[in-house]
């Protein structure tokens, strides 16, 4: 099954312990972002990227950090998470816009954060 | 930052009734307008994505149309459905696609049987 794989589902973790949350896809899609949702603000893009060792900076890449070393594996870095970065997150995947104009984003499950 | 507006913010709609609502994007730089569902507890999931002026799109009981001259796109539901109740976002892509998706903040429509 075609999928977007996202670890945790949930976290609760204290100020400044660094943590990763994992992000996987399966439809060799060269294309993949981070989106944080909070409420009244909508889904805001984190960081992304274009292939493998290119990554960009989205809307609100600070206290972030992401790599992407293979094609499959996009993970999201927390170095040192601060009660602000609390919120809903997901990842996304797709081909490359312009290699087909037809194909949404493919959403993972979302990883719910909660920093103390 | 781009500017996305989706409105109304939220929509009670009776069952059996149809309905529509709106998204806004900047008119300049256009490359392709997303629609998504999302469905408490779930992730959002592709609806249409539409790239030329003009463009209509339907699945189901659900169609979108493009007006990327004057930069808005409409989301029509007929005859709704308590399974239609969801959050639907629209989201701008411009510059080719190169910096991804600019998302609105949703219209949170629920059906009321």
């Amino acid at each position: 099954e075609a999928q977007v794989t996202q670890n945790p589902r949930y976290l609760i973790t204290v100020t400044g312990k660094k943590l990763t949350v994992t992000c996987s896809q399966n439809m060799n899609h060269e294309y993949m972002s981070w989106y944080r949702q909070d409420p009244g603000l909508g889904l805001r893009q984190i960081y992304y990227s274009m292939n493998v060792e290119v990554t960009d900076k989205g809307d609100v890449p600070e206290g972030y950090k992401v790599s992407r070393k293979e094609k499959r594996n996009f993970p999201l870095i927390l170095e040192s998470p601060s009660p602000n970065q609390t919120s809903l997150y997901f990842c996304a995947s797709s081909p490359l816009p312009g290699q087909s104009s037809l194909d949404g984003y493919t959403f993972g499950s979302g990883t719910r954060l909660t920093v103390v | 930052i781009l500017n996305v507006e989706q409105s109304p913010q939220s929509l009670h709609v009776q069952e059996g009734d149809s309905t529509n609502f709106t998204c806004s994007f900047p008119s300049s730089n256009f490359y392709a307008l997303h629609w998504y569902r999302w469905e408490t507890a779930k992730s959002p999931e592709a609806l249409f994505v539409m790239t030329l002026n003009g463009d209509e799109k339907k699945k189901g009981r659900i169609s979108a149309t493009l007006n990327t001259k004057e930069g808005y796109s409409y989301l029509y539901i007929k005859g709704s459905q308590p399974e239609d109740s969801a959050t639907y976002l629209c989201a701008f892509m411009s510059r080719g696609g190169a910096d991804g998706l600019t998302f609105g903040k949703g219209t949170h429509l629920i059906i009321q049987p």
